[in-house]
């Protein structure tokens, strides 16, 4: 099975800040790999799909890049809405397995 | 507008089953995949179950495998999860959301939850 490791676990960051998680696979999964936000008591919601695709509706300011291994979600000048726990996904083969979450706080 | 919806989710002791289901609209239910997420109280997500259009091919996590079936019914917009011989460690919110394969797969949409407590 195909393990999934985000980090940091937890970042403090400031208003206007731009700010990169980083998610790995265990094994290549091309670009098999989604981000996802969640805020308390919250459905997750899809931010950016096939490691780099922006969904419909999710601001400029968030990007993924990344292919095989290694992947990037970047959130450029950080917004109050931005504060949130944030998890990558995999796809790429069952059994489908997401990240640990990066929390994402107002420093 | 897309909308799916969970419910059955309730107080069960261990060993015990329970039946979620995830009712969809706004969407042809039938030519889609759907998923099943858990989420522990304070913990990150998991990924459960997939299941195919027509129900003829089913994915579980390891850990449910024997214990959990998925199942839908195109004709009512739904989909169902039976949960049987329930542990501690299942409790969580269950999620259903809608898969989607535009250059790879992802969860397009998600229902709002049900939770699922497993306790005496």
């Amino acid at each position: 099975d195909i393990q999934m490791t985000q980090s940091p676990s937890s970042l403090s960051a400031s208003l206007g800040d731009t700010l990169t998680i980083t998610c790995r696979a265990s094994q290549s999964i091309t670009t098999h790999l989604n981000w996802y936000q969640q805020k308390p008591g919250k459905a997750p919601k899809l931010l950016i799909y096939a490691a780099s695709g922006f969904q419909s509706g999710v601001p400029s300011r968030f990007s993924g890049s990344g292919s095989g291994t290694d992947f990037t979600l970047t959130i450029s000048s950080l917004q109050p809405e931005d504060f949130a726990t944030y998890y990558c996904q995999h796809t790429h083969s069952a059994p489908w397995a997401f990240g640990q979450g990066t929390k994402v706080e107002i420093k | 507008e897309v909308q799916l919806v969970e419910s059955g989710g309730g107080l069960v002791q261990p060993g015990g089953s329970l039946r979620l289901s995830c009712e969809a609209s706004g969407f042809t239910f039938g030519n889609y995949w759907m998923t099943w997420v858990r989420q522990a109280p304070g913990k990150g997500l998991e990924w459960v179950a997939n299941i195919r259009q027509d129900g003829g091919e089913k994915f579980y996590v390891d850990s449910v495998k024997g214990r959990f079936s998925v199942s839908r019914d195109n004709a009512k917009n739904s989909m169902f999860l039976q949960m049987n011989s329930l542990r501690a460690e299942d409790t969580a919110v269950y999620y259903c959301a809608r898969a989607l394969f535009i250059d790879s797969w992802n969860n397009d949409y998600w229902g709002q939850g049900s939770l699922v407590t497993v306790s005496s």
